[in-house]
């Protein structure tokens, strides 16, 4: 099946500081969706990007649907310890069907 | 505020033992999914449903696993025999109609002794 490969694996990071993290994948997509999942809970949808270019924000985060419609980035500004979890990228790809293809996730730590 | 609800949160059963998982989608939500979460395979679906119909289990194992939609605001998920191997945690999500966000619920973690 379509795989989305996303990076970096997990982070380690300063309070303050900014994150960047991304999704690629050799087929096209149509969606591109970003997750955070704490630990016990299920992924909460963050951003949702439905155009190639597109440019989101949901406060200190912003995401982009890539020009190529192969991948997609999530940006975290001036990060703060309750930004601690698993993000994980998800899409529909063209031509699939209704099913969410996931990326394995970005598990962020933040140290005060 | 709407949430997709999932009980147990916690499930703890021995092998050979039947489980059944439940679910109630968001309200007005028409379209639901059973997705399983394992540290190896990351979040796998299992199967989902529209307006309460099966439009696609080929990601459960069909000998142990069924899913159903009894009324449109409960789905549950059964395990029959369970196995060690399917210890994982899992998903329900809801959506609307061909939307393309999901909403996930908090989740039953099984482990099967």
């Amino acid at each position: 099946g379509q795989q989305l490969n996303q990076s970096p694996q997990s982070m380690f990071i300063q309070e303050g500081e900014d994150v960047s993290m991304n999704c690629t994948s050799s087929s096209i997509f149509n969606t591109w969706l970003w997750y955070k999942q704490e630990p016990g809970e299920g992924p909460v949808l963050l951003i949702a990007l439905y155009k190639a270019g597109e440019l989101t924000s949901n406060g200190r985060l912003t995401a982009q649907f890539g020009i190529t419609r192969k991948d997609s980035f999530l940006n975290i500004s001036a990060s703060i310890p309750s930004d601690v979890g698993i993000y994980f990228c998800a899409g529909f790809y063209q031509g699939g069907s209704e099913k969410l293809v996931f990326g394995k996730g970005t598990k962020l730590t933040v140290n005060p | 505020d709407a949430r997709v609800t999932q009980t147990p949160r916690h499930k703890v059963t021995e092998m050979g033992q039947e489980v059944t998982m439940r679910c109630q989608p968001i309200l007005g939500h028409n379209t639901v999914f059973w997705y399983r979460q394992t540290m190896m395979q990351g979040l796998e679906l299992l199967a989902y449903f529209r307006n309460r119909a099966p439009l696609d289990d080929s990601g459960m194992p069909k000998d142990r696993f069924s899913a159903e939609m009894p009324d449109a605001t409960l789905a549950t998920l059964k395990i029959q025999p369970s196995e060690p191997r399917d210890s994982a945690v899992y998903f329900c999500a809801s959506g609307r109609d061909r939307a393309n966000e999901q909403f996930f619920g908090p989740g039953t973690r099984l482990t099967v002794l």
